[in-house]
């Protein structure tokens, strides 16, 4: 058990909606990062939180957003969604992000698992 | 961040060690080298790191060659879990440092 919550599980919906999935992170962890997993992408990094402010960005589509809350946990917001949207949704959390924090490991959840139908 | 080369799939006997190499020549001074491991779509697990030394922890060890261009994970007694993807990642030790995963290497543990 990594520690990293994430909910729900497993989600289907329908083409054009709207979905949050949500991480908690462990304990004492201030950064989090979302992670999307499709079968012919690979795991792909989308974006990443320290302390409640956006500290980094990478593929992430305009129809997704993120943020982080004062108590650490996140959430992703997926929106118009697409089948294409349809691949795990992993978060990780770590101890800090800011020099020298290359030495701590991310620790991840076992995702949420996306089906758009 | 360096980009890594791992080979695409690796056999290993129940019991025997698996060694699983990656290359990372283009590693700079501040950057660590991870692995990761990921068990059937479960959430990647993370295995071990290191900078310049080897390291050694409950799961594996991580050998790095001494100009830090290669590095080799051992798993000293592979067992039918441990069959799963594989990463190595060169990771940076600034700010805005998330792991970047490429392709893995499958390893697969046999009776």
């Amino acid at each position: 058990d990594s520690g990293v919550t994430q909910t729900p599980k497993h989600l289907i919906t329908a083409t054009g909606q709207r979905v949050t999935l949500r991480c908690s992170p462990r304990s004492g962890d201030l950064s989090v990062y979302w992670y999307q997993q499709s079968l012919d992408q690979g795991l792909q990094f989308l974006i990443q939180y320290y302390n409640g402010e956006e500290r980094a960005k990478g593929n992430i589509l305009e129809r997704f957003s993120a943020q982080q809350f004062p108590d650490l946990h996140s959430e992703l917001n997926l929106s118009s969604l697409e089948l294409g949207d349809s691949a795990l949704y992993f978060c990780a959390s770590s101890v800090a992000v800011a020099q020298g924090a290359g030495n701590s490991p991310l620790h991840f959840g076992n995702g949420t698992r996306l089906t758009v139908t | 961040d360096a980009k890594t080369t791992q080979p695409p799939s690796m056999d290993c006997a129940e019991g025997r060690a698996a060694n699983l190499p990656c290359n990372h020549s283009t590693i700079s001074g501040n950057e660590y080298v991870y692995w990761y491991r990921q068990i059937h779509s479960q959430g990647p697990q993370y295995i071990i790191h290191g900078l310049k030394n080897n390291e050694t922890n409950e799961m594996a060890s991580l050998i790095i060659t001494e100009d830090r261009k290669s590095s080799t994970l051992i798993l000293p007694h592979a067992t039918l879990r441990d069959t799963a993807v594989y990463y190595c990642i060169v990771r940076g030790g600034n700010a805005g440092n998330m792991l970047t995963f490429g392709g893995g290497t499958r390893l697969m543990v046999k009776p």
